[in-house]
């Protein structure tokens, strides 16, 4: 089967950077995706990792260890439109499967 | 905008009642995934179809069902309704059969059952 693991909540200041970490165990693995989705809106792509290391996008970079079945989601320069939930998701085969997903509460 | 249309927007129908809903995926994907999200819940994985043939099942009740079409659109029946089924329900596509790195998603289904 497929699990992932994200805290459940984060608060930050305008301003600051955050990682939002996941980890996760599957059968099969293709890659790991990130989405964002604000209140009463549809998940949005952010991110997606097949490979170690770290991509780059904007603000927003994510990172993806395979021999430890981990990544993590950075977002910097946090506004407060940052301020949504965030979700880890596995690509392992025909399924992706996501995480329940963290919270991101933005402070001015 | 995705390119995912979901229709209707909002349902209200009490317990014991059928319902189906529908998606359109963005033009040329030929993938269509359904997701259930209860109130501050995460996405819950139920099917996913490719060209019309299904590909893979999570934990989909068997009240549920699902299929695609010729024309690539999808629709997911829900019957003998329960209270705990109040949710909402996405439907993704994406192009690809498998290793689908991004989903497009509809705006959603809110699905109220009283």
């Amino acid at each position: 089967g497929q699990s992932l693991e994200q805290p459940s909540e984060v608060t930050a200041v305008e301003g600051a950077i955050v990682q939002i970490n996941c980890t996760y165990q599957t059968s099969g693995f293709y890659g790991l995706s990130w989405y964002q989705q604000h209140d009463g809106g549809a998940p949005t792509f952010l991110s997606y990792n097949a490979l170690d290391g770290l991509e780059e996008t904007g603000r927003f970079s994510s990172f993806l260890s395979r021999s430890d079945s981990y990544g993590y989601l950075l977002l910097q320069e946090l506004q407060m439109k940052d301020s949504a939930s965030y979700f880890c998701a596995v690509e392992g085969g025909f399924k992706t499967i996501f995480g329940a997903g963290t919270r991101l509460f933005v402070k001015a | 905008d995705s390119g995912v249309t979901q229709t209707p927007k909002h349902l209200i129908t009490a317990t014991g009642q059928r319902v189906t809903l529908r998606c359109s995926p963005r033009s040329g994907d030929l993938s269509v995934y359904w997701y259930q999200q209860s109130l501050d819940q995460g996405l819950q994985f139920l099917i996913q179809y490719y060209n019309g043939e299904e590909r893979a099942k999570g934990n989909i009740l068997e009240r549920f069902s699902a299929q695609q079409f010729p024309d690539l659109h999808s629709e997911l029946n829900l019957s003998s309704l329960e209270l705990g089924d109040s949710a909402l329900y996405f439907c993704a596509s994406s192009g690809r059969r498998e290793a689908n790195e991004k989903l497009f998603f509809g705006s959603g289904t809110q699905l109220s059952v009283l």
